[in-house]
């Protein structure tokens, strides 16, 4: 049992690169979540998933998209990055239970965009 | 606009000494409040929670303590022991219809503990 699982654990990118941020969960959860943490802050929600086929955005989604083809997976694309991007990015996922918010992290991936 | 702030960044105490950490909301509409536990390159681990309707839940070493009507919360750690250091994230959680359980975190507060 992995847990929720993240690639790659870090990457650097050119300004205007894209790349796929990937995650996977092997605890059967419905809700799948990405975070993202700057220095000195919180995490702030980018997009989020209550099953497959079923995506909605968080605070902070622009210049991300994200896909739920299946239960497991959940990746977060990058079209163009920007240095703005620059940050440590975490999935986490939350069985379905009522009443229940606790959510699973991943090991989270260090993006830097020069 | 913060709905979840933790005002110390950072906490220093000794081993052994009891460790309290702080948070404060602003959202009436939160109603279940956990902390996460986060050493440097890992992800968060849940280490606590607790719902509106208590005011105190106990785990261990770990309690927290829920005043509704101030809208705060803390962490009591009794006694801290170094591997307790790390960064103490507050996140709340709104479980009423279409919210999807969605967290809304604090700052973190550093916590050391000097053996």
């Amino acid at each position: 049992n992995a847990g929720v699982t993240q690639t790659p654990k870090f990457r650097i990118l050119k300004i205007g690169q894209s790349m796929t941020l990937q995650c996977t969960q092997d605890m059967n959860h419905n809700y799948m979540y990405w975070y993202r943490q700057d220095p000195g802050m919180g995490l702030k929600l980018i997009y989020y998933s209550v099953g497959a086929g079923i995506t909605d955005k968080g605070e902070v989604p622009n210049g991300y998209n994200v896909s739920r083809s299946t239960t497991e997976d959940f990746p977060l694309r990058l079209e163009l990055a920007a240095p703005s991007q620059t940050s440590v990015y975490f999935c986490a996922s939350r069985r379905g239970l009522a009443g229940v918010s606790e959510q699973f992290f991943g090991p989270g991936t260090r993006l830097t965009v020069l | 606009d913060q709905q979840v702030k933790q005002n110390s960044p950072s906490l220093s105490v000794q081993e052994g000494r009891i460790s309290i950490l702080n948070c404060d909301y602003t959202n009436s509409m939160f109603d279940y409040f956990l902390w996460y536990k986060k050493y440097p390159a890992e992800g968060p681990t849940f280490l606590i929670s607790i719902s509106s309707i208590k005011d105190k839940n106990e785990d261990g070493r770990f309690t927290v303590f829920l005043n509704k009507s101030a809208k705060h919360l803390s962490l009591h750690i009794v006694p801290s022991q170094p591997g307790d250091s790390a960064v103490y994230f507050c996140a709340a959680s709104d479980h009423s219809g279409g919210s999807n359980y969605k967290l809304t975190f604090g700052k973190g507060t550093l916590l050391t503990v000097n053996p």
